[in-house]
């Protein structure tokens, strides 16, 4: 079974530029979470989509924003990138219930953000 | 005060040391809890969840005090391999769901 994946690996983008991440979260998992973790501090959490829709926003400017899209993978855009944004940014996906498994987040690999 | 709170270390012990950490969580209404390990530039992933009457996995044992909002976790005959971050995680479902990240503990195992 595929993992989550993100895309890119790697981005480089100077100050002013806007910046696209995307996630696929594994087959059957209907909710998407977004976080960034700057060089040597913890993770902040950005996004959470559930379904579709955008379910709870962590105390992010609204330049981060995002959506899901139908078959449950998202993106995260970053617009008017400042070089604070500088950061990896992971994305988790998890299912809904009561279950074995249910609710637990398992985060992508992640993608670099570099803002020059 | 952090919602969640872990001592960053680093925590340098010998190989077949145990070694225990702790994280303090200050929303009584949280329901989840687990312990996540993230290797120098990796993406975490799950060590174990937190169940209330404690639970063991291997050399790892994770104890949950809701009474004194902390959660524990125990390693027990510690490996080279274990030297990561710790990252305690707690999940508050007030309408809905919030899992909030410590900052992690850094475990460094010697030979």
């Amino acid at each position: 079974e595929a993992g989550v994946t993100q895309s890119p690996t790697h981005l480089i983008k100077t100050r002013g530029q806007q910046a696209t991440l995307r996630c696929s979260p594994i087959s059957g998992h209907t909710s998407v979470y977004w976080y960034q973790q700057a060089l040597g501090l913890g993770l902040q959490f950005l996004l959470w989509y559930d379904e579709g829709e955008e379910r709870n926003r962590g105390n992010f400017p609204p330049r981060f924003s995002g959506r899901q899209f139908p078959n449950y993978s998202s993106e995260l855009n970053v617009n008017a990138l400042e070089l604070e944004d500088s950061a990896l940014y992971l994305c988790a996906s998890s299912f809904p219930g009561s279950g074995f498994g249910a609710n637990v987040l398992t985060f992508g690999a992640g993608s670099r953000l570099t803002v020059l | 005060r952090k919602e969640v709170e872990q001592d960053p270390g680093p925590f340098n012990v010998p190989e077949g040391a145990t070694v225990a950490f702790n994280c303090t969580y200050s929303n009584s209404a949280s329901q989840s809890f687990f312990w996540y390990r993230q290797d120098c530039r990796k993406e975490p992933k799950l060590l174990m969840s937190v169940y209330s009457s404690g639970n063991e996995d291997g050399r790892f044992t994770a104890q949950l005090n809701r009474a004194s909002q902390y959660i524990s976790l125990l390693i027990r005959d510690s490996k080279l391999s274990d030297s990561a971050t710790y990252l305690c995680v707690v999940n508050t479902r007030s309408g809905t769901y919030k899992y909030i990240f410590g900052t992690g503990t850094r475990l460094k195992v010697l030979a």
